[in-house]
């Protein structure tokens, strides 16, 4: 079992520039999450899928965000036309089937929009 | 918003002493899941205890859950330098995801 794993580890980009996550959870784990997280606050729901659907997503995820898992294994998170307030760490996690299920973290994806 | 909130927000200690934080939570819960990250790193999972649950234990860790005050408590006992990170409480109320609380960074000192 190889955790969740997440890439890039970091990204930096001007802004206005598109950036892209990936994720690729634990295997067999129906359930994916994203989250943000910015320095000194806890991590913030945005959206999640269960296999392939995207089930919930935040008010936090603007119409520049968009997150896909298009055969339900690995997901990916873009963010278009980036701002400075988009600096953060995107973090993925998974669960075998989300239903009070132990969620398991990756190592997240540092972004610094310049 | 945040569901959970922990207390203290800070917390240092000597090295071989016992830490304790607080999570408080607003509605009823199926769930509460305590995680570990350090600096810039992801979140590392601690403990999960269910609401029919009031304690449980994994080491030098127990966690208590207070239904009734809607509350709940990490003891790390016989603290280490390594144990230095930011602990956070996260509740899950339906089943389908996580909230989190601001976190309580804590310092061991040796």
């Amino acid at each position: 079992d190889t955790g969740v794993s997440q890439n890039p580890r970091h990204k930096i980009t001007k802004r206005g520039q598109n950036v892209t996550f990936r994720c690729d959870p634990i295997s067999e784990h129906n359930r994916l999450y994203w989250y943000r997280q910015t320095l000194g606050q806890g991590p913030e729901f945005l959206t999640y899928f269960q296999n392939e659907a995207q089930l919930e997503k935040s008010r936090l995820l603007s119409d520049r965000f968009s997150a896909e898992r298009p055969k339900g294994s690995f997901s990916t998170l873009e963010i278009q036309r980036t701002e400075q307030g988009d600096s953060a760490m995107y973090l993925c996690a998974s669960s075998p089937s989300g239903r009070g299920d132990t969620i398991y973290f990756g190592e997240g994806s540092w972004l610094t929009v310049v | 918003s945040q569901q959970g909130e922990e207390d203290p927000q800070a917390l240092s200690i000597q090295e071989g002493e016992n830490a304790t934080m607080n999570c408080s939570y607003k509605t009823s819960i199926n769930n509460l899941q305590w995680y570990r990250q350090n600096s810039g790193r992801g979140l590392v999972h601690l403990i999960l205890i269910r609401s029919n649950e009031r304690e449980k234990h994994s080491g030098r860790l127990r966690v208590t859950l207070d239904t009734s005050k809607k509350s709940s408590s990490l003891l790390i006992t016989a603290s280490r330098a390594a144990d230095t990170a930011s602990y956070f409480c996260a509740t899950d109320t339906a089943g389908n995801k996580l909230t989190f609380g601001g976190g309580t960074r804590v310092l061991v000192k040796p």
